[in-house]
């Protein structure tokens, strides 16, 4: 069974720092990986998706990074905003397009 | 492109009721949908994987029972808690796979908004 981690748990940072957050999974043969970010109470919002075959994908600020072989993941996070601040979250995605959830980096930025 | 949508967004229940909730893919088809379950500050937890015209497959711990799936057609799939008790209180969260984007879409999910079910 998949196990997905992600460190820390919660992060507090000041205005324009950039972000580092990790994951790790347990099994490697994976289709992809997603990360999403969640507001309170809400849904989830995908913000990038890296294809097992890739290293990393980039979207504006973000950029994640993908190492299958050691079974890990980091987001970047450049310049961060107080509109930054939600949880984030690591999917693994198995070759049965199941996906396991980490349990979430609750990130805050200051103003 | 690849909106989901959830009804209702927030339920209140007495104890022994039923709740329905309904997943609609808005803007493509979905042959899967999936129903996952999120406890306060926990990870998202998958509960069943709903294919349209066939049984849901559900994960183990997971009672079919208590948790019904019906996936009708290709945009609608639905979850009822059955004889609901303040255990079952939780925040569900449905997604769909674009079944015709093919590989070019990395079988990528969509998720909608989630539904809150406080169970008094």
């Amino acid at each position: 069974k998949q196990e997905v981690t992600q460190i820390p748990a919660a992060l507090s940072v000041p205005e324009g720092e950039n972000l580092v957050l990790n994951c790790s999974f347990t099994d490697s043969a994976i289709y992809n990986l997603q990360w999403f970010r969640q507001d309170p109470g809400k849904g989830l919002t995908s913000l990038l998706l890296i294809q097992s075959s890739q290293r990393e994908q980039t979207s504006g600020r973000l950029n994640a990074s993908l190492d299958k072989s050691s079974g890990r993941s980091t987001l970047y996070i450049a310049a961060s905003q107080p509109g930054d601040s939600a949880t984030y979250l690591c999917a693994v995605c198995s070759n049965d397009y199941k996906l396991s959830f980490g349990a979430g980096t609750t990130v805050t930025v200051r103003a | 492109g690849a909106v989901v949508s959830q009804h209702p967004s927030r339920v209140i229940c007495k104890s022994g009721t039923s709740v329905k909730i309904e997943c609609r893919s808005l803007d493509f088809q979905a042959t899967t949908m999936f129903w996952y379950r999120q406890f306060p500050k926990k990870s998202l937890m998958l509960m069943a994987t709903s294919n349209e015209g066939s049984k849901a497959t559900y994960e183990q711990g997971v009672e079919k029972d208590k948790f019904l799936i019906n996936h009708a057609s290709l945009t609608l799939s639905t979850l009822t808690v059955t004889s609901a008790h303040p255990e079952d209180s939780s925040f569900y969260i449905c997604s769909a796979r674009d079944a015709f984007r093919g590989l070019s879409s990395y079988n990528e999910q969509f998720f909608g908004p989630g539904t809150r079910l406080t169970v008094l």
